[in-house]
């Protein structure tokens, strides 16, 4: 389980707060995505960087705001959340459009639980 | 747009029998893959077994089999001889090929118990 690491593993906030999430990947892939994880619902797509270029972002609001520094290490900067908020936050890479699918495979970290008060 | 549907919310299988998970999907394109994902109580998602679409044959991956019904759009996960450590959330999920990036479109989940 070192592939993809996740930091912090729970993190609990107020609504006022300003916390960020971290992610680092180990395998040397050049994409990354974050996913939110509700219950009882499927995983949603947050975000996609592809060679550390934003490729996609699924209307997500404002409040968070991702960032991606390098092709290792990918954050989420979260600010005035609201308690609809509090998720399983999941981080995940691949070695994107590589042609063969056994590579493009998505390896996710631990994940975040992120609760807003 | 694609979507994925998993039907069984929970199931449950003793130790050491058979169990069958089942996923269907829709999509008007004629390539992509499949995959399942396994989720245990508090620990990563790690993939399980995956499909492409042009491929007749069934993959296989030790206890792990799917059964793959391109026609149906049907994409099933049997697990033989069950083990205890195979209790998890098991997600199955549908990828579009190519492109600059590898979005994965998630079914809601089947909840897998496993009895001693």
């Amino acid at each position: 389980e070192t592939g993809v690491t996740q930091t912090p593993r729970h993190l609990v906030m107020g609504m006022t707060n300003k916390k960020s999430l971290k992610c680092e990947q180990h395998l040397g892939h050049n994409a990354m995505y974050w996913y939110k994880q509700s219950a009882k619902k499927p995983l949603e797509l947050m975000f996609v960087y592809s060679l550390e270029e934003r490729v996609e972002n699924n209307s997500v609001p404002s409040r968070f705001s991702p960032e991606c520094p390098n092709s290792s290490h990918l954050f989420l900067h979260l600010h005035t959340l609201q308690p609809e908020d509090s998720a399983l936050y999941l981080c995940a890479s691949s070695q994107a459009s590589s042609g063969e699918v056994a590579k493009d495979t998505q390896y996710f970290g631990p994940g975040t639980r992120l609760t807003v008060l | 747009a694609q979507t994925v549907t998993q039907s069984q919310p929970e199931m449950s299988v003793q130790e050491a029998e058979t169990v069958t998970l089942s996923c269907t999907y829709d999509t008007s394109e004629s390539d992509y893959y499949l995959f399942w994902y396994k989720q245990p109580p508090s620990r990563q998602m790690i993939l399980v077994i995956r499909q492409e679409a042009y491929k007749q044959q069934n993959a296989t991956e030790n206890r792990f089999s799917v059964n793959f019904q391109k026609a149906a759009k049907s994409f099933s996960l049997k697990i033989s001889d069950s083990q205890l450590g195979d209790a998890a959330m098991y997600f199955c999920a549908y990828r579009s090929p190519g492109g600059a990036t590898n979005k994965l479109i998630f079914g809601t989940g089947t909840l897998l118990a496993v009895q001693p």
